[in-house]
């Protein structure tokens, strides 16, 4: 099975960097996205690492570690607009297929 | 240009009705996605289509649960009887090839009393 994990809440200080950790274990490994949702809105896509390193767009840079099974999503600078939901997804390649597997989600909570 | 839709928005039905819900994917998209969040749970996948085709449906819960995606464009979902258990929120995404990223549509909130 696929098992992805990732901490259910942080909070964190407008104009600060947070860091959003997530741990997979899955087979068939192809990829990890990040995705920001907003309460009750769309899952809106963030970043995409396939291969190891850091990947930048603007205050968002994420990491990956395929060894280790290991993802971070870096905020920085901090806005209040940034407090939501932030999914880890695992791509998965089955049988020809492409399937996402989600974490649970971190829900970020971004104080003055 | 327009994101994927879904309708309805929220749908709230007894248990032993029959709901269909409805994903309009991204123009020119082949590739369409369900997936559901029960409360507190992750989101899983249900099923995946590349044009008309099912390309994997081993996500569906069970055989109350039909997708179709009928000429290839849009899709629904029926629930057939719903049961408690169903209610969640059925999210659709699509993407242009199945390696490219998924877009999301804000989801269905299904509530079965």
């Amino acid at each position: 099975g696929q098992n992805i994990d990732q901490p259910t809440e942080m909070t964190a200080t407008e104009g600060a960097i947070v860091q959003i950790n997530c741990t997979y274990q899955t087979s068939g490994f192809n990829g990890l996205f990040w995705y920001q949702q907003h309460a009750g809105e769309a899952p809106t896509f963030l970043s995409y690492n396939v291969l190891d390193g850091l990947e930048e767009k603007g205050r968002f840079s994420s990491f990956l570690s395929r060894s280790k099974g290991y993802s971070y999503l870096l905020l920085k600078e901090l806005q209040m607009k940034d407090s939501a939901s932030y999914l880890c997804a695992v791509r998965v390649l089955l049988t020809g297929a492409n399937n996402l597997f989600f974490g649970t989600g971190t829900r970020l909570t971004v104080i003055p | 240009e327009a994101g994927v839709t879904q309708f309805p928005s929220h749908s709230v039905i007894e248990k032993g009705q029959t709901v269909t819900l409805r994903c309009d994917p991204i123009s020119g998209h082949d590739n369409l996605y369900w997936y559901r969040r029960v409360m507190g749970k992750e989101i899983k996948f249900l099923l995946h289509f590349v044009k008309e085709s099912k390309q994997d449906e081993s996500g569906m819960p069970n055989n109350r649960f039909l997708a179709e995606r009928t000429g290839g464009t849009y899709s629904t979902l029926k629930v057939q009887p719903a049961e408690l258990e169903d209610s969640g929120v059925y999210f659709c995404a699509s993407s242009q090839g199945t390696n490219n990223e998924q877009f999301f549509g804000p989801g269905t909130r299904l509530t079965v009393l």
